[in-house]
């Protein structure tokens, strides 16, 4: 079956260690690739998105992904974290074969160490 | 502008029961989708909508009916609740740039917490 995976359910950093989240899907083809992290009571808010062209993408609060097509993977990173970046971390996917379904990984719970 | 906006915040029901979420956005948004968040499970779609009068399944529809009247408007309905069905259920919105494109970033609700006793 199609699906999207995070196999990192949950992991733990001092602050200002280098962060790595990981996700992969499975659809063929085309894809639209999306970050979303929610903060502690918090509804989800984008982090970055990449639709074409570089395959190095910026997004807010210093991440950025990297996509990576013969593996699947988008994966987010950030070279510094602070504390204020506990969250919750969701990738998603759009794949052009399921019209416009955007479908979630399971999520990454980061929790930062002060 | 408000957003995305889901009514109500909260609701407990007992097993059986029946009852209409309700998700409403203001910025015009072509793209409608109801998922559920669930610990260990990420957001699973439950159903989603391209537009006015349109609605289609997602990865776990049963149980649940959606219903796409007015373009700012998004109901999910469930008609005998589960326990099962305990869940944060979040609403989003998107738009696509170009004309019949794909979806473009969500735009999420606050959620609604929902309790099936």
């Amino acid at each position: 079956a199609q699906s999207v995976s995070q196999h990192n359910h949950h992991v733990i950093l001092s602050e200002a260690a280098s962060l790595e989240l990981g996700c992969n899907y499975s659809y063929g083809g085309t894809v639209n690739l999306f970050w979303y992290v929610q903060y502690p009571g918090q509804h989800l808010q984008l982090l970055l998105k990449y639709f074409s062209g570089d395959p190095l993408v910026k997004g807010i609060k210093g991440f950025e992904a990297e996509f990576i097509k013969s593996k699947f993977s988008f994966n987010l990173r950030k070279p510094s974290v602070q504390w204020s970046d506990t969250a919750e971390y969701f990738c998603a996917v759009n794949a052009y074969s399921s019209a416009s379904k955007i479908i979630f990984g399971s999520g990454t719970r980061l929790s930062i160490r002060p | 502008n408000a957003g995305v906006t889901q009514t109500p915040k909260f609701r407990v029901l007992k097993t059986g029961q029946s009852m209409t979420l309700l998700c409403a956005q203001d910025m015009n948004h072509e793209y409608m989708y109801w998922y559920r968040q669930d610990p260990g499970m990420g957001l699973r779609l439950i159903h989603y909508s391209v537009g006015e009068g349109t609605t289609a399944k997602g990865e776990v529809p049963d149980g649940y009916n959606v219903s796409r009247l007015k373009k700012q408007n998004f109901l999910l309905g469930l008609e005998s609740a589960a326990p099962s069905q305990t869940s944060v259920y979040f609403c989003a919105s998107s738009y696509s740039q170009l004309a019949g494109g794909h979806p473009n970033e969500q735009f999420f609700g606050p959620g609604t917490r929902l309790t099936v006793l």
